[in-house]
C-alpha cells in the first residue's frame, strides 16, 4: 500500500518570498505523483503531476515539483509567491489502478 | 469537455436523519467515481470508489453507503446520521488507469446537529 506524508501542516510565508512544501511517499512499486490545490470551500484542482520522464514538472502558475526516487520525495516549490497562492495544498500518490492516496495537506498562508 | 456536478453545496441535518448526496458527471463514459470526506486537519479520506455500474468498493467501515445506479451517477447515503459524519464531502471522477488524475466537484459541507 502507498502512503503520503506532508511534513508541514501550515506554512506562512511573506509575499514574493520563495516557498517549498514538502511531500514524501512510501510505496513498494512505481508510482504516479500529484499535487492538488484547494481554495476555501471548493473542491481540489490538479496543480501538476509526475507520470514518467523528466523528474521536474511545472504548472502554469509558476509552481514546480521534482520527483526524487532515492529520497522518495515530491516537494513543491515556487520562487516567488503571491497573495493569491494562499490555499491548501495536497500531495497524492497512486500505483497502477489503485485510487489516489492523499496526504493531510499543507495550508500555505501568504502574508502581505 | 467533462464536468462534474455535486449537490447540495451545504446541508444541515439532525442526528438520526437520512442522507443522500448526489454526483453526476458529463462528457465522459465509464468513469471511475469516488467519494472522499475531508475533516479538519485529517486530509482526504477515501470512502467509496466505483469502476462501473453497481460496482462499489468501500474503504472505511461506517454507517455510510454508496450506489451507482447509472454510469455517470454516484450517490452517497446514510440511513441515520451521526455527529461524526459532519465534514466536507467531495465527489471525483477519473478515467481508468492509475496515471489518470482525479477531477473534483465543488463539495458538500454537511453539518450534523
Amino acid at each position: 500500500a502507498q502512503s503520503v506524508t506532508q511534513l508541514d501542516s501550515q506554512v506562512p510565508v511573506f509575499e514574493e518570498a520563495p516557498v517549498e512544501l514538502r511531500c514524501n511517499y512510501s510505496s513498494s512499486v512505481s508510482v504516479y505523483l500529484f499535487w492538488y490545490v484547494q481554495y476555501p470551500n471548493q473542491g481540489l484542482q490538479l496543480l501538476l503531476k509526475y507520470l514518467s520522464g523528466s523528474t521536474l514538472v511545472e504548472s502554469i502558475n509558476g509552481f514546480e515539483a521534482e520527483f526524487n526516487k532515492s529520497q522518495t520525495s515530491f516537494h513543491l516549490r515556487k520562487p516567488s509567491v503571491h497573495i493569491s497562492d494562499t490555499a491548501e495544498y495536497f500531495c497524492a500518490v497512486s500505483a497502477g489502478n489503485t485510487p489516489l492516496v492523499f496526504g493531510k495537506g499543507t495550508r500555505l498562508s501568504v502574508i502581505a | 469537455s467533462q464536468t462534474i456536478h455535486q449537490w447540495p453545496a451545504t446541508l444541515v441535518q439532525p442526528v438520526g436523519s437520512p442522507l443522500s448526496l448526489e454526483c453526476t458527471v458529463e462528457g465522459t463514459s465509464n468513469p471511475n467515481l469516488y467519494w472522499y470526506r475531508q475533516a479538519a486537519g485529517r486530509g482526504l479520506q477515501l470512502l467509496f470508489y466505483s469502476v462501473g455500474i453497481g460496482q462499489i468498493s468501500s474503504e472505511v467501515p461506517q454507517n455510510l453507503s454508496a450506489s451507482r445506479p447509472q454510469d455517470r451517477q454516484f450517490i452517497l447515503s446514510s440511513k441515520k446520521l451521526l455527529l461524526s459524519d459532519s465534514g466536507f464531502y467531495l465527489c471525483a471522477w477519473s478515467r481508468t488507469g492509475g496515471y489518470s488524475p482525479l477531477h473534483f466537484g465543488n463539495g458538500t459541507r454537511l453539518t450534523v446537529t
